[in-house]
């Protein structure tokens, strides 16, 4: 079975700082990792994902993650914060197991400070 | 890519009802699955939605409680029975190719509260 750890459920940042939201995971096989945004009163929107290859994955508006193996973990960052990153993030994990659903973490609100 | 449609977007029901709620893909999608999310709470899955023969349940959720039907690739309803205030939530239909490293994407949520 996989598993996602999200530490820090508010992560607070200044405009323009960097963004940096944990995520570690637990799988008996080799993982997929994926981040996933939401925004006030919507769905989820898909920001980046590893699947296989490079380590380091660049997802849409700025952010990207890297995948490190020896650490179990899948950080989400970004260089320099805006207003707008304000949102609910989730970090979420699959596996070739048959079980085909994602797992979800506990979420990070980030709030974005003027 | 797949864009995911959900009716309705917002309902408040009354306690001792059922709701359905429709899920409509724009392409088609080998996996299905309603998530629900409690207010202030990350995704838990309820089950997957297989085409036509009877959803895969999660532990604690079961199908006198929450029927799936898909009738074909792009289609599924979920029907939340016999409400009660805790049945308030978002329920979030969900959609992507076979592959465990394949996108999923997710429709804007159905947001149920419960009187």
């Amino acid at each position: 079975a996989q598993s996602v750890t999200q530490l820090g459920s508010h992560v607070s940042v200044s405009e323009g700082a960097l963004v940096l939201l944990r995520c570690n995971y637990s799988s008996s096989v080799p993982p997929y990792l994926f981040w996933y945004v939401q925004y006030p009163n919507q769905g989820l929107q898909l920001l980046l994902k590893y699947t296989t290859g490079a380590t380091l994955v660049k997802g849409i508006n700025g952010f990207e993650a890297e995948f490190k193996k020896s650490e179990t973990s899948f950080h989400l960052t970004k260089p320099s914060a805006h207003m707008s990153d304000a949102a609910e993030y989730f970090c979420a994990v699959s596996a070739d197991t048959g079980r085909r659903a994602l797992t979800f973490g506990s979420g990070t609100r980030l709030q974005v400070q003027p | 890519s797949a864009v995911i449609s959900q009716k309705p977007s917002r309902d408040i029901c009354q306690r001792g009802t059922s709701l359905t709620i429709q899920c409509q893909v724009d392409s088609q999608v080998t996996m299905m699955f309603w998530y629900r999310q409690q207010p202030g709470q990350s995704l838990t899955l309820i089950a997957t939605a297989n085409q036509g023969s009877e959803a895969t349940y999660e532990s604690g959720f079961v199908i006198d409680k929450f029927p799936i039907s898909r009738p074909n690739l792009t289609f599924s309803t979920l029907t939340v029975s016999n409400m009660s205030p805790e049945d308030s939530s978002i329920y979030l239909c969900s959609g992507g190719g076979t592959g465990a490293g394949n996108t999923i994407y997710f429709g804007e949520g159905s947001w149920l509260t419960v009187v």
